[in-house]
């Protein structure tokens, strides 16, 4: 156990609704990621924060898709009008030095 | 772009075997490599790390060995047990990116076989 929880951990949302996804690393965790991952795939780098600064926001991370972390402890990841292409797992992972990255047990969402 | 890939997409070894798991990387200046486990339904567990500077790492009942020369990857699992079946992931931290744009290859599946 990581110690990174998410919540919720599936969601089944119709095309066009918004939805919200929540990640709490342990409180040491001061760099927080946020990933991808599609069926038989590798997770794809979406996001990262450092503290409550977001450093770095990948080409996959469209208009729709927002992060924050407000007070440098848990962050949200919405995703605006969903699309059915938006179907994966969302993965957050926290971390205390530059390289290692613990990860939560994701958030599996399908979009009808 | 650069990519982590892995040869074989499935593996299949019988218990108390040695496993070994491939991967290429292309980006030969990457310095930080990572292997991850990943059991159904969870998130990608860290199993053993590198870096360019060192050709092998131990840990339990794990190595990971790297060649640079040819960009080459490898985890080795010793007396592979039934809980070792998961979806391993190699990947790589390229420079220049701060450590935190880790790039994933696609995954090997491990099958033990009892």
């Amino acid at each position: 156990d990581t110690g990174v929880s998410q919540d919720p951990r599936h969601k089944i949302t119709k095309r066009g609704q918004n939805v919200t996804f929540r990640c709490d690393p342990i409180s040491e965790h001061n760099r927080l990621y946020w990933y991808r991952q599609t069926l038989g795939q590798g997770p794809e780098f979406l996001t990262y924060f450092q503290n409550e600064a977001q450093l770095e926001k990948s080409r996959l991370l469209s208009d729709r898709f927002s992060a924050e972390r407000p007070k440098g402890s848990f962050s949200t990841l919405e995703i605006q009008r969903t699309e059915q292409g938006d179907s994966a797992m969302y993965l957050c992972a926290g971390g205390r030095n530059q390289e290692t990255q613990y990860f939560g047990p994701g958030t599996r969402l399908l979009v009808l | 772009g650069e990519s982590v890939g892995l040869h074989l997409p499935t593996l299949s070894v019988q218990e108390g075997d040695n496993s070994i798991i491939n991967c290429a990387y292309s980006n030969s200046a990457s310095d930080y490599f990572i292997w991850y486990k990943q059991e159904s339904g969870k998130g990608p567990q860290f199993i053993i790390d590198i870096r360019s500077n060192m050709d092998k790492r131990q840990g339990q009942r794990v190595t990971v060995l790297l060649n640079k020369t040819v960009k080459h990857l490898s985890l080795q699992i010793a007396a592979t047990q039934p809980g070792d079946s998961a979806v391993y992931f190699c990947a790589e931290n390229p420079p220049n990116t701060g450590g935190f744009k880790t790039i994933f290859g696609a995954g090997t599946r491990l099958f033990v076989k009892a």
